[in-house]
């Protein structure tokens, strides 16, 4: 079984320029996730989607951060304009609904660099 | 406050020893979920071990194991038999009542050597 694949790995672009990156989650799982991982700290969660529809997205910085899932299966997280503070790993993860323990299985990340 | 705790930034453990990851949390939904993950230097983040808080045992999977002591709200991921692929930063979540999303603690590398 294929895993969650995410593009690019990594990423550099200046403040002020947008930039996007794409998930791919496992065959079959309704649920979306995507994280900010700040050097040295834990996984933040940005936005969770359940199908289509957006469940969570109380961390997002919606001025400049958003995300979309249009047939329910691909992801795109968007940032425009970067700001440095946005310099992170971007994490998407995805799991099966309905599963008492809703494992997350995540993607190897897009690394963000913005200088 | 803080739902998910780990205190130990960083250790050192020599190959073929076993090593204790401590972790506690801070909840008032009796259902809930703890997990352990690993992320190596490469990035994508491995699920180790899942613990339910009403089951009964603690939680195994090979020479993983959790040590879950529900009155202190720890949930400590113990290895056994450190190889050197064990070196890694291991983070513990946590999942509340029907939310699905996983609050993480700072995390905690460990260093294998050989």
């Amino acid at each position: 079984e294929a895993g969650v694949a995410q593009s690019p790995r990594y990423k550099i672009i200046e403040k002020r320029q947008s930039v996007a990156f794409w998930c791919n989650p496992i065959s079959g799982h309704a649920t979306l996730y995507w994280y900010q991982q700040i050097l040295g700290q834990g996984p933040k969660l940005l936005i969770q989607f359940q199908n289509n529809g957006v469940v969570d997205d109380s961390q997002l910085p919606k001025d400049r951060f958003s995300a979309e899932r249009l047939k329910g299966v691909d992801s795109t997280l968007k940032i425009q304009p970067a700001k440095l503070e946005d310099s992170a790993v971007y994490l998407c993860a995805s799991s099966s609904s309905g599963k008492a323990k809703n494992i997350q299985y995540f993607g190897a990340g897009t690394r963000l660099s913005v200088l | 406050a803080q739902k998910i705790t780990q205190t130990q930034p960083g250790m050192f453990v020599q190959e073929k020893e076993a090593v204790t990851l401590d972790c506690t949390y801070d909840t008032s939904d009796p259902s809930y979920g703890l997990f352990w993950y690993k992320q190596p230097s490469s990035g994508e983040m491995i699920f180790l071990i899942y613990q339910g808080s009403y089951d009964q045992q603690n939680a195994t999977e090979g020479r993983y194991s959790l040590n879950f002591q529900k009155a202190r709200k720890s949930a400590n991921l113990v290895i056994s038999a450190s190889q050197l692929g064990d070196s890694a930063m291991y983070f513990c979540a946590m999942r509340e009542g029907d939310d699905y999303k996983l609050s993480f603690g700072a995390g905690t590398t460990v260093t294998v050597r050989a």
